[in-house]
């Protein structure tokens, strides 16, 4: 079947350092998108991993692990304004994205 | 880049109303389409897949006759939810893409349903 876990809560302080992981179980995996949502809005695009490996961008990077279908989204540098769910999405060849629940980071100072 | 726009972001209206959400891509053509709900602190749930100029595919459980959706060119896909009831209030999300499933999903802003 598919499935896609993620913790449903996690909170941080200002400047620190939060690793949010993301394991799944799906076929025909073709890659992972992480998107951040704040309350009441739409999701943006973070990332997009479809070898192994880290990939960084700015104070954020993201890794895969195809086989062990695992992720992981690392923000760094905390600021208040990362407060937001964090969604993990699994890509599936021909069909549409699969989210997670998403993972709610507080921020506090 | 990359901007996708949908309207209305807040709709309230009686039972029995039909409702139209637009979605546009601003700045490029999408390819696909797609449309979403999500309920509070829930995950997004695909409703259906829209191709420009094909009929859409619609998830399991969605009734095609209760949302219509239509893709008319490569930047506008319509939802209609047709006679709403309370039941059908929610957070109704599109997104589009250019491209294969290799390429991010950009979203819109959301449209806020509620139905009295």
């Amino acid at each position: 079947g598919q499935n896609i876990d993620q913790p449903t809560e996690m909170t941080a302080t200002e400047g620190a350092i939060v690793q949010i992981n993301c394991t799944y179980q799906t076929s025909g995996f073709n890659g992972l998108f992480w998107y951040q949502q704040h309350a009441g809005e739409a999701p943006t695009f973070l990332s997009y991993n479809v070898l192994d490996g880290l990939e960084e961008k700015g104070r954020f990077s993201s890794f895969l692990s195809r086989s062990k279908g695992y992720s992981y989204l690392l923000l760094k540098e905390l600021q208040m304004k990362d407060s937001a769910s964090y969604l993990c999405a699994a890509n599936q060849a021909g069909t549409a994205l699969i989210f997670g629940k998403g993972t709610t980071l507080s921020v506090s100072s | 880049g990359a901007v996708v726009s949908q309207h209305p972001s807040w709709v309230i209206c009686k039972s029995g109303t039909s409702v139209k959400i637009e979605c546009r891509s601003l700045d490029f053509q999408a390819t696909t389409m797609f449309w979403y709900r999500q309920f509070p602190k829930q995950s997004l749930m695909l409703m259906a897949t829209s191709n420009e100029g094909s009929k859409a595919t619609y998830e399991q459980g969605v009734e095609k006759d209760k949302f219509l959706i239509n893709h008319a060119s490569l930047t506008l896909s319509t939802l209609t939810v047709t006679s709403a009831h309370p039941e059908d209030s929610s957070f109704y999300i599109c997104s589009a893409r250019t491209g294969g499933s290799n390429q991010p999903q950009h979203f819109g802003d959301g449209t806020r349903l509620s139905i009295l």
